[in-house]
Order: C-alpha cells, then structure tokens, then sequence
C-alpha cells in the first residue's frame, strides 16, 4: 500500500505566479489535511477536506489560498500570485473515513521557493 | 491558543549515547500527545502517542510519558544509533469535541547521531 503522494518534491515559482501543489492520499482514505511548514516554525494546520468538502479552512489565508479534493484525482492546494512569504514546506496527511480522530499519515511535503 | 514548544536543535551524539528531547505544551482539556519523526527525504512518521495522563508510549526505543502535572511529553531513549539521525516533532490534538483532527506542532529538533 504505497503511502501519501505529494507532487511536486519541490516547486520554484517567481513572484505572481501560480502554485499547484498536489496530494494523493493512502488507498482507502477519504480524508486530507494540509499544513505549512514556515522557515523556524512547526507545522500549522491548513485546511481539512473530505472527498467534495471542505471541512474546516480556518488555518487557510483568507486571500490567494484554495483548496479542493474532488471526487477522482487528487487533493490540490492552489496558491496564485505567489510572493517570497509563501516560500514553506507544505505538508499533506490522510487518513480512513470515520471520525476525525484517526491518525494522520503524511506525504514527503513540497518545498516551495517563491523567487 | 493550544501551544507546543520543544528543545531546540540541532542535537549532535555519539552512538550509544543517552537522548533526551524536551517537550512542554500548553492546551485545555486534555489532548493526545505525539512524537513524531521525519527521516531525510520523507514524511512524518508516528513515532509513539500517548492518551491521557500518566500513559508511556513507546516505540523502537523510544520512550514518552504524559506528565499533565508538568505538561510536559519528553522523548527518551537509552541509546541511540546512527540510524536514529532525524528530525523529532512534537505534537498534540484535541481529545475530543470539535476541531480534534488538527495537530499542533512543535518546531521540530534536529537529531544527528556520529558513529
């Protein structure tokens, strides 16, 4: 059972771009969360997705960030107009359906460097 | 707001040497606690939990016990290998009622043991 996928490894994008970063979750898991890793900092948490919804965005910034998780393909995590504050490791886990509970199992990150 | 904050890095031993990685939180209720671990080029791992006060968890080695009298989550382990060079995060959740899906991280430790 391979793990999360997250593609890509890593992303340079110059300022005012767009970034897309993906997420493939564990077979079976219907449940995605994405966190941001900023330079010195732990982990915070993003937004939590179920297949089609969107459960919980309240650590998104409320301008430039979206997210989605649609019923066949990925989770992507979409950043437009990128500027050098954006530059972090962004993490994504998933985990079985079910309560909220469940363990999170986390994908490798895309580190994106914003030029 | 429910906080974690862990010994900062990086930690350089020697194999067989004693290692101990402080983690103190700050949270209501009473949440779960974790370890987790993140090897060069992967993701983050559960390493071992713990549920409420008083419980050990443990894995490969590695030893945590929940001390809610001092709020505090301590990664141990007796002897270290060349093996063990990662990255430690430490991390809480909710124990339940809403929002017990997101993880709050410590900044992370960086571990590098020298043969």
């Amino acid at each position: 059972n391979a793990g999360v996928m997250q593609n890509p490894r890593h992303l340079v994008r110059r300022r005012g771009q767009e970034a897309r970063l993906r997420c493939s979750p564990m077979k079976g898991h219907s449940h995605v969360y994405w966190y941001r890793q900023l330079p010195e900092e732990g982990l915070k948490f993003m937004v939590y997705l179920q297949k089609e919804n969107i459960i919980d965005e309240s650590g998104m910034p409320k301008e430039r960030f979206s997210a989605e998780f649609p019923k066949e393909g990925p989770s992507i995590l979409r950043i437009q107009q990128v500027v050098r504050g954006d530059s972090a490791a962004y993490f994504c886990a998933s985990s079985p359906p079910d309560r909220g509970g469940n363990e999170q199992f986390f994908g490798p990150g895309t580190r994106l460097t914003v030029l | 707001g429910d906080s974690v904050t862990q010994m900062e890095g990086p930690v350089t031993l020697s194999e067989e040497a004693f290692l101990t990685i402080n983690c103190t939180y700050t949270a209501t209720g009473y949440p779960s606690l974790f370890w987790y671990v993140q090897y060069p080029g992967e993701g983050l791992q559960l390493l071992l939990k713990a549920t409420k006060a008083d419980d050990k968890g443990s894995n490969k080695g590695f030893e945590a016990t929940y001390r809610k009298e001092t709020t505090s989550f301590h990664l141990e382990k007796g002897s270290v290998q060349v093996s063990d060079s990662a990255v430690y995060f430490c991390a809480l959740r909710k124990g339940s009622g809403g929002s017990n899906y997101k993880l709050t991280f410590g900044k992370g430790t960086l571990l590098t043991v020298n043969p």
